[in-house]
């Protein structure tokens, strides 16, 4: 298994700025993902954190509005950037080993709301 | 087309009712299955994964069905502590996991 420690648990932020979010997981691991969870939606995929190369975007996503960090293999950022209220959503990240019977964990989510 | 689809809900049962939820997905390459249980303002924590041979967790119980690219999750002798979203998920080796809009149920007293 593995412990991930995600924070901020919730900000409440003014429109056109930034926040960062952090994980940080209890031990190395190849692939973590950033997911939003909009109000009374389930799980998208916003990118997979590489470690040592650019964050791989899904759909929709852009690396300007998203920006990752993944220095190394037990942490990674999330920024987002210039919000407005629409990105007020719960941001979590998860890790998986690319295993693909083993299961995922999640960070506790951050709650973002936009004003 | 969404590639993991499921029945929103709600579902409303009573105490001690039996509740299935139906799950299908487009992408036939994706290999493992699971169902996720996420309660209100808290993140998603694996209910169970789901074999081809079906498997069964004290009330609960996973059904596979590859042929028709369909998965089930089926509780019996609901508990009040059930009330929660069940998210069906379909994974690719390598990839992320690829959730369904959940649907939610709540077993009440």
């Amino acid at each position: 298994s593995a412990v991930i420690s995600q924070k901020p648990s919730r900000d409440i932020c003014q429109r056109g700025t930034s926040l960062t979010i952090q994980c940080q997981v209890d031990s190395q691991v190849t692939m973590m993902f950033w997911y939003r969870q909009q109000p009374g939606q389930s799980l998208t995929l916003i990118a997979t954190a590489n470690q040592g190369s650019e964050a791989t975007y899904e759909s929709g996503f852009v690396i300007d509005k998203f920006p990752i960090s993944r220095p190394n293999l037990t942490f990674s950022t999330l920024t987002v950037s210039n919000m407005s209220p629409e990105d007020s959503s719960i941001y979590l990240c998860s890790v998986a080993p690319p295993r693909a019977e083993t299961e995922a964990f999640f960070g506790q989510g951050t709650r973002l709301t936009v004003v | 087309r969404k590639e993991v689809e499921q029945d929103p809900g709600p579902f409303n049962v009573p105490e001690g009712a039996t509740v299935a939820f139906n799950c299908t997905y487009s992408n036939s390459a994706s290999q493992s299955f699971f169902w996720y249980r996420q309660d209100c303002r808290k993140e998603p924590k694996l209910l169970m994964s789901v074999y081809s041979s079906g498997n069964e967790d004290g009330r609960f119980t996973a059904q596979l069905n590859r042929a028709s690219q369909y998965i089930s999750l089926l509780i019996r002798d609901s508990k009040l502590s059930d009330s929660a979203t069940y998210l069906c998920v379909v994974k690719r080796s390598g990839y992320a996991l690829n959730f369904g809009k959940g649907t939610s149920l709540l077993v009440t007293p």
